[in-house]
């Protein structure tokens, strides 16, 4: 069975700062992607970054990039130059990639940016 | 394409009353998912569909839950004889076929038992 933790129900970083949510993840799978998603206020959840598990280079997409590190199981999101507009739940999840289709979620950390 | 819509955004029902939910994908996209999401909680698998075929059903899935997808298109979840316990946010997914990045959600509907 899969699981994800995130020990951090709640975040705060001042405007234009970096700031890193932690992720660590459970899984006897061989092969799987991880993700990061955001769910601002208004209810949808919004793709982030995605990694492979055997992916070489950690992955970056624009202000966002993934911390993996696959011995220690974690999978943590960096967000550089916070602006307000990142205030809203992060979620991690895990899929399997060799079988099934559905997504394991963390619990989520909420983030605020403080001006 | 705007994305993907779910209808209604809230839905305020009595205990043991029937509720339906509608989503609808993006066109091109096979592959539907149903999540359920309670109140300070990730969102949680429900069921699976490709195209019209539906391939995975979660043990959440209790027998008062039905979800189709007659056409391969849009999707409907219902909830027959609401319980307090049901109350959640109904997240409705798509993707297409051989993706392994993220999927395209909707905003989801906000089911409130009362």
């Amino acid at each position: 069975a899969q699981k994800i933790t995130q020990t951090q129900p709640g975040m705060f970083v001042q405007e234009k700062e970096a700031v890193t949510l932690d992720c660590t993840y459970d899984t006897s799978d061989p092969s799987y992607g991880l993700f990061w998603y955001k769910q601002p206020s208004s209810g949808e959840m919004i793709f982030l970054i995605y990694q492979g598990s055997y992916d070489q280079q950690n992955a970056t997409e624009g202000r966002y990039s993934l911390n993996f590190q696959k011995a220690r199981k974690s999978a943590n999101l960096v967000i550089s130059a916070s602006q307000l507009g990142d205030s809203a739940m992060y979620f991690c999840a895990m899929r399997p990639e060799d079988y099934g289709q559905n997504f394991v979620f963390g619990p989520g950390t909420r983030l605020s940016v403080l001006p | 394409d705007t994305g993907v819509s779910q209808n209604p955004r809230h839905k305020i029902t009595k205990r043991g009353q029937n509720v339906t939910f509608r989503c609808d994908p993006i066109s091109e996209h096979n592959r539907l998912y149903w999540y359920r999401q309670t109140l300070g909680q990730g969102p949680e698998f429900l069921t699976y569909f490709q195209n019209e075929a539906q391939l995975e059903k979660s043990r959440l899935l209790s027998d008062r839950f039905s979800a189709e997808r007659p056409k391969g298109s849009f999707s409907t979840l219902e909830i027959q004889r609401t319980e307090q316990g049901d109350s959640a946010m109904y997240l409705c997914a798509s993707s297409p076929d051989g993706s392994n990045y993220g999927y395209t959600f909707g905003s989801g509907t906000r089911l409130t038992v009362v």
